[in-house]
């Protein structure tokens, strides 16, 4: 049973747009949710986080968007650039619960020139 | 700078033979996490300590163990690697259970 999924194995997108990726669960007891970058041969790096109780949190050229009713979260990147790159993964939690992170299995976004 | 450190990054064991990896941090996070991460999937929780207090998952094999003699130290120590057992894994810590964790670079286990 998959709680945290990533429907979009790969991503491509041209330097400067904006890269949309995309995260669904299922489980309605999360109530935190984390983005995390990984380049190959190196851990997995915290990016940006939401609480349940926000719909957006935005950190330089990185948002994430929280939409509770439709079990749904995206992470913005604009303007995309080169070092955007990487494997993406969305992860849940829930904090006053089991406390662990419930990892989606990465999204592959890569940034033409 | 306080980092997650993981030693050695590339390990290569023969199947059988018992190896021990090494994470160490600087973070003086309560938390510590071993996970395995094959290629293409999602990291796979091994285990966690929450200070001295081990939390061992349910779908872990009897052939990982862990230890943490200190705040700064955790290893992960197979007994008796197999084939299957070839992976990336890491180790992250957090002040916390439920919030950001932050990784190690991994450490990448090869058997022969």
């Amino acid at each position: 049973d998959q709680q945290v999924k990533q429907n979009s194995p790969s991503l491509s997108v041209q330097e400067g747009r904006i890269s949309i990726l995309n995260c669904d669960y299922t489980n309605s007891m999360f109530d935190y949710f984390l983005w995390y970058k990984k380049y190959p041969a190196e851990g997995p790096t915290f990016l940006i986080s939401i609480s349940s109780i926000k719909d957006k949190n935005e950190d330089g050229r990185f948002t994430v968007f929280l939409n509770k009713s439709a079990k749904h979260l995206s992470l913005h990147i604009v303007p995309s650039q080169p070092g955007d790159s990487a494997v993406y993964f969305c992860a849940a939690s829930d904090i006053r619960g089991a406390q662990k992170l419930v990892f989606g299995q990465g999204t592959r976004l890569t940034i033409n020139p | 700078d306080a980092m997650v450190i993981q030693n050695p990054r590339y390990q290569v064991t023969q199947f059988g033979k018992p190896v021990t990896l090494s994470c160490s941090q600087t973070l003086n996070h309560n938390v510590m996490y071993w996970y395995q991460q094959k290629s293409s999937q999602a990291p796979k929780l091994l285990f966690h300590y929450y200070d001295k207090d081990f939390n061992n998952e349910a779908d872990t094999p009897d052939n990982f163990q862990s230890r943490r003699p200190n705040t700064s130290f955790c290893f992960l120590d197979i007994r008796s690697p197999g084939l299957g057992d070839a992976a990336m894994y890491l180790c992250a810590t957090s002040p916390d259970r439920g919030y950001e964790q932050y990784f190690g670079p991994g450490t990448r286990l090869t058997v022969t």
